[in-house]
C-alpha cells in the first residue's frame, strides 16, 4: 500500500496566518491527491482534489500545490472557522486501497 | 439536499456480528460509487472498502484489515448501502463513514455524519 506521511502532526497559529502542511507519498501518485478538512465530532469535509483543484464552495485562501510525492495545503490567511485536523489522501490509478495521511491538527496560537 | 445517513451502530461483543446501512438521498445511489471509511476514537482515517456503481455490477473491494470479514450490498429500492461486518474484534471499534466518490475516482464528495460502533466484551 501507498503510504502517506503529513508533517506537521500538529502546529499553532494565529488568525491572519499563512499555513502550509505538507503530504508525503512513498511512492510517485502523480496528482492523484486530495486534502479534507474534519472539525471535531464531525465527519470530514473536501477541500481539495488532484493536488490542486478547489471543491466547489470551499474559499479560496485555500490552496493546494505539488505531483509526484511531494504535496502542500497551503492557507494564505488563517480564520477560526479554520481550525481543524486536515488529511490528505491519495487516490492512485483509480484503484484501491485508498490511503490517508495521519493528520494535521491546526490550533489556536 | 445530497446526503448519506449512517444507521445500526452499537455495542457488540468480539466475534459478533453488526449491520450498518447508509440512506442516500437527492441523488440515485446506483450512478454513483460508495465507500466505507473508518475512524478509530482518537486517530486517523481508514478506507475499508467499495462498491462500484450499478454499471460497474456493484463489483466490491475491501482493504486488508477487513477482507473475508465485512461484505457490501446494495439496496436500489432503498437507494441504499449496508455494510456487513462479521468476525467484529476490539480493533474494528470506530466511527463509520459512509461516503460517496465524486466520479469513480477515489475522492470522496459526500460524507454521513458516521455511526458508532464499540466491539467490547
Amino acid at each position: 500500500d501507498i503510504r502517506m506521511t503529513q508533517s506537521p502532526s500538529a502546529l499553532s497559529a494565529s488568525v491572519g496566518d499563512r499555513v502550509n502542511i505538507t503530504c508525503r507519498a512513498s511512492q510517485i501518485i502523480s496528482s492523484w491527491l486530495a486534502w479534507y478538512q474534519q472539525k471535531p465530532g464531525k465527519a470530514p469535509k473536501l477541500l481539495i482534489y488532484k493536488a490542486s483543484n478547489l471543491q466547489r464552495g470551499v474559499p479560496s485562501r485555500f490552496s493546494g500545490s505539488g505531483s509526484g510525492t511531494e504535496f502542500t495545503l497551503s492557507i494564505s490567511s488563517l480564520q477560526p472557522d479554520d481550525f481543524a485536523t486536515y488529511y490528505c489522501q491519495q487516490y492512485n490509478a483509480y484503484s484501491p486501497p485508498w490511503t490517508f495521511g495521519q493528520g494535521t491538527k491546526v490550533e489556536i496560537k | 439536499e445530497v446526503q448519506l445517513v449512517e444507521s445500526g451502530g452499537g455495542l457488540v461483543q468480539p466475534g459478533g456480528s453488526l449491520r450498518l446501512s447508509c440512506a442516500a438521498s437527492g441523488f440515485d445511489s446506483s450512478d454513483y460509487y460508495l465507500d466505507w471509511v473508518r475512524q478509530a476514537p482518537g486517530k486517523g482515517l481508514e478506507w475499508i472498502g467499495r462498491s462500484r456503481n450499478k454499471a460497474n455490477s456493484y463489483i466490491t473491494q475491501f482493504g486488508a484489515s477487513v477482507t473475508g470479514r465485512f461484505t457490501i450490498s446494495r439496496d436500489d429500492s432503498k437507494n441504499s448501502l449496508s455494510l456487513q461486518m462479521n468476525s467484529l474484534q476490539t480493533e474494528d471499534t470506530a466511527v463509520y463513514y459512509c461516503t460517496r466518490e465524486a466520479a469513480g475516482d477515489g475522492v470522496f464528495d459526500i460524507w454521513g455524519q458516521g455511526t458508532m460502533v464499540t466491539v467490547s466484551s
